[in-house]
């Protein structure tokens, strides 16, 4: 079964730069995975952030960007805003499954 | 718009079976996927399965380290789908979400639309 990992944990200062990845143990992470990401705040549901890599909802803030970085899905913010602390989750389809990843907590500090 | 709402007991006694019930409202419940998804105590999320629904038949595909307990099933005349978990553990307290994902006509898949979650704790 495919394992998914992010990083654990990442630190930030506001209006600096943050590159979270989603790695597959099953290989390389292309489009054929479709990958998802969310944000969740405490308390709350995921929120969609993106999908199949880089395709972006209407609500998505505009410093948010999706990637395929070095054989993994990637979600970058730049000019990240305190607001933007929260976990950050990824996914990614298999064969008609889904695999979600740990989980990245984003701290703005 | 598209809306999800989960219902459940709260607690459930271990070895008995979890039942959670999703209503979706705003939209149909044909042509899409229907998924269940589990968040224990400060962990991440985890994926238990989806129905799927043509309009004429369906489908399901079940998390492997599940799918012996796992039974979702989908009730058109409600526009519900359901979550039967069965043998539960204190391993099996979590927020338990329903969630939509569907398959964009450029083949690519999205999960869009979450329910606010439900939380089940087992425990005699």
């Amino acid at each position: 079964q495919t394992v998914v990992t992010q990083e654990p944990s990442l630190t930030v200062s506001p209006g600096g730069t943050v590159t979270l990845t989603c790695a597959s143990s099953s290989g390389p992470v292309t489009n054929s995975s479709y990958p998802n990401w969310f944000q969740q705040k405490p308390g709350q549901a995921p929120r969609a952030l993106f999908y199949s890599t880089n395709y972006k909802y209407s609500w998505t803030p505009a410093r948010f960007s999706g990637s395929l970085l070095g054989g993994k899905a990637a979600l970058t913010l730049s000019g990240v805003q305190p607001e933007d602390e929260a976990e950050y989750h990824c996914l990614l389809y298999y064969a008609g499954a889904v695999v979600f990843g740990g989980g990245t907590k984003l701290t703005v500090l | 718009q598209v809306q999800l709402q989960e219902s459940g007991p709260g607690l459930v006694k271990p070895s008995e079976t979890l039942s959670l019930t999703c209503t979706v409202s705003g939209g149909s419940i044909t042509t899409y996927y229907w998924n269940w998804i589990r968040q224990p105590p400060g962990r991440g999320l985890e994926w238990i399965g989806y129905m799927y629904y043509s309009g004429i038949s369906g489908s399901t595909n079940y998390n492997p380290s599940l799918k012996s307990r796992v039974t979702i099933s989908l009730d058109t005349s409600k526009n519900q789908f359901s979550l039967n978990l069965s043998s539960v553990t204190a391993a099996d307290t979590a927020v338990y979400y329903c969630a939509r994902h569907k398959r964009s006509l450029l083949g690519y898949y999205y999960m869009d639309i979450w329910g606010k979650g439900t939380t089940l704790t087992v425990s005699s």
